[in-house]
């Protein structure tokens, strides 16, 4: 079955510390993935995707097929990063859709 | 700036009622959805439509219809609106994209509260 994992619910770090939001995905093809986030009251909104290779925000994001993953990383947390992060996979037959994860809330303290 | 535009921000209706949610797009994409978002949850799809008059089931279309009579127009209506359909419903759009390059591009979402 086709599914996208984020196992934290809610994650919580100091401002300046390392961040790495989980996301791990089934899928027997080849995945093209997506970060997505929502800061608060505002819209849902494109972070990165795996096909571009970019980084976003100084966020990055590596695709491991191994295990499986598709980590979204900083180095040094920001205030401002504090949102909830989705990932999401587009699958070969997806018919245009994605197939996204429960969400992960990242709080950053002062 | 603003590309998806749903119709209201936050409505509350009484069960039994009929629900008409609005979604318009200017971007003339291809793709329309419509989400529901719950804490715990994530994005659970209602409904899509890849074209004009096309329409699939997501993974939780009852209770819920849609209609795609234009391009930039994407309506969805909860036929008997019920408790349990309080939740907030986000409307996106995309292009097609033979790379599956799917940067969806989503409203500011309804908070519908049936009572």
């Amino acid at each position: 079955a086709q599914r996208v994992t984020q196992p934290e619910k809610l994650l919580s770090v100091f401002k300046g510390a390392p961040v790495e939001l989980k996301c791990n995905y089934s899928y027997s093809g080849s995945p093209e993935l997506f970060w997505y986030v929502q800061y608060s009251r505002q819209r849902l909104q494109l972070l990165l995707r795996h096909i571009s290779r970019e980084s976003i925000k100084g966020f990055t994001a590596d695709l491991n097929k191994g295990e499986t993953s598709f980590h979204l990383k900083k180095p040094f947390a920001q205030e401002e990063d504090s949102a909830m992060y989705y990932c999401a996979l587009s699958p070969m037959d997806s018919n245009y859709q994605l197939i996204w994860g429960a969400g992960t809330k990242l709080i950053i303290k002062p | 700036d603003v590309k998806v535009t749903q119709s209201s921000r936050y409505l509350v209706k009484r069960t039994g009622e009929k629900v008409f949610l609005e979604c318009v797009q200017d971007m003339d994409h291809e793709n329309m959805f419509w989400y529901r978002q719950d804490p715990g949850l994530g994005l659970r799809l209602i409904y899509f439509s890849y074209d004009v008059k096309m329409k699939e089931k997501g993974d939780i279309p009852e209770g819920y219809s849609v209609s795609r009579e234009k391009k930039e127009r994407f309506s969805l209506i909860l036929e008997s609106a019920s408790t349990n359909q309080t939740s907030m419903y986000l409307c996106a759009s995309s292009l097609f994209s033979p790379d599956r390059d799917y940067g969806y591009t989503f409203g500011s979402g309804t908070r519908l509260t049936v009572v």
